[in-house]
C-alpha cells in the first residue's frame, strides 16, 4: 500500500501570504504514460470535497491560478501564492496510481 | 452541467445492510470510471471502492473486502453501493465521485456528489 504523508496537519496564514502543503508518497506516482498520479483536493467546511490540482501540477477547471503544484520525486507541495479567507478548509493529497487508493491525513488551513 | 445524488443513507444496526445509490447527469455516465469515498464523523477521506466505466472491473479497500459490492447501471446512469454486515466503523458521510477516463487506475476524482449519511449502531 502507498503510504501519502502531508505536512504541516495545521496550518495558520494571514491573508495575502503565501502558503505550502506538503505530502509525500512512499513510491513513485509515475505511470507508464507519463503522467503522475497525484491529485490535491480542498474540502471546505460543510462542503464535499473539489479537485484543485491533477497530474501532480496542473490546475482543475475553474481553480485560481494562486494554486499551484509540483513535485520532485516523491516528494509533492501545493503552494497558494496569497491565501484568501475563501481557502480556508482541509487540503488533502490523494494517489490514484495503484489499489488500494491513498489520501494523507489532511491539513487544516485557517485564517490568523 | 455534471451533477451527483447519492441516496439511501440511514441509520441501521450492526450486521444490517444498506445500498447506496448515486443518479449522474450531465455527462456519458459509461466513459468516466466511478468511486465510492467515505468520511467518519470529523476524520479524514477513505477512498472505498472504485468501478470502471463498463463495470468489469472493479477494486475495492480491504476494510470493505468481501462486505461491500460496488455496481452500476449504464442505461439508468446510476452507481451502486451494497453493504452488508454493517459495523459501527463504517459510519460515516458516503461520497460518490467521477473518475478521469472510463479506465482503471482511478487517476484522480474530479467530481463529488454532496454526500450522504450512513449510522451503524445499536
Amino acid at each position: 500500500e502507498i503510504v501519502m504523508t502531508q505536512s504541516p496537519l495545521s496550518l495558520p496564514v494571514t491573508p495575502g501570504e503565501p502558503a505550502s502543503i506538503s505530502c509525500r508518497s512512499t513510491q513513485s506516482l509515475l505511470h507508464s504514460n507519463g503522467h503522475t498520479y497525484l491529485g490535491w483536493y480542498l474540502q471546505k467546511p460543510g462542503q464535499s470535497p473539489q479537485l484543485l490540482i491533477y497530474w501532480a501540477s496542473n490546475r482543475a477547471s475553474g481553480v485560481p491560478d494562486r494554486f499551484s503544484g509540483s513535485a520532485s520525486g516523491t516528494d509533492f507541495t501545493l503552494k497558494i501564492a496569497r491565501v484568501e479567507a475563501e481557502d480556508v478548509g482541509v487540503y488533502y493529497c490523494m494517489q490514484g496510481l495503484q489499489s488500494p487508493y491513498t489520501f494523507g491525513q489532511g491539513t487544516k488551513l485557517e485564517i490568523k | 452541467e455534471v451533477q451527483l445524488l447519492e441516496s439511501g443513507g440511514s441509520w441501521v444496526q450492526p450486521g444490517g445492510s444498506l445500498r447506496l445509490s448515486c443518479a449522474a447527469s450531465g455527462f456519458i455516465f459509461r466513459d468516466f470510471a466511478m468511486t465510492w469515498v467515505r468520511q467518519a464523523p470529523g476524520k479524514g477521506l477513505e477512498w472505498v471502492a472504485s468501478i470502471s466505466g463498463g463495470g468489469s472491473a472493479s477494486h475495492d479497500a480491504d476494510s470493505v473486502k468481501g462486505r461491500f459490492t460496488i455496481s452500476r447501471d449504464n442505461s439508468m446512469n446510476n452507481l451502486y453501493l451494497q453493504m452488508n454486515s454493517l459495523k459501527d466503523d463504517d459510519t460515516a458521510i458516503y461520497y460518490c465521485a467521477r473518475g478521469s477516463e472510463w479506465l482503471l487506475p482511478l487517476e484522480y476524482l474530479q467530481d463529488w456528489g454532496p454526500g450522504t449519511l450512513v449510522s451503524v449502531s445499536s
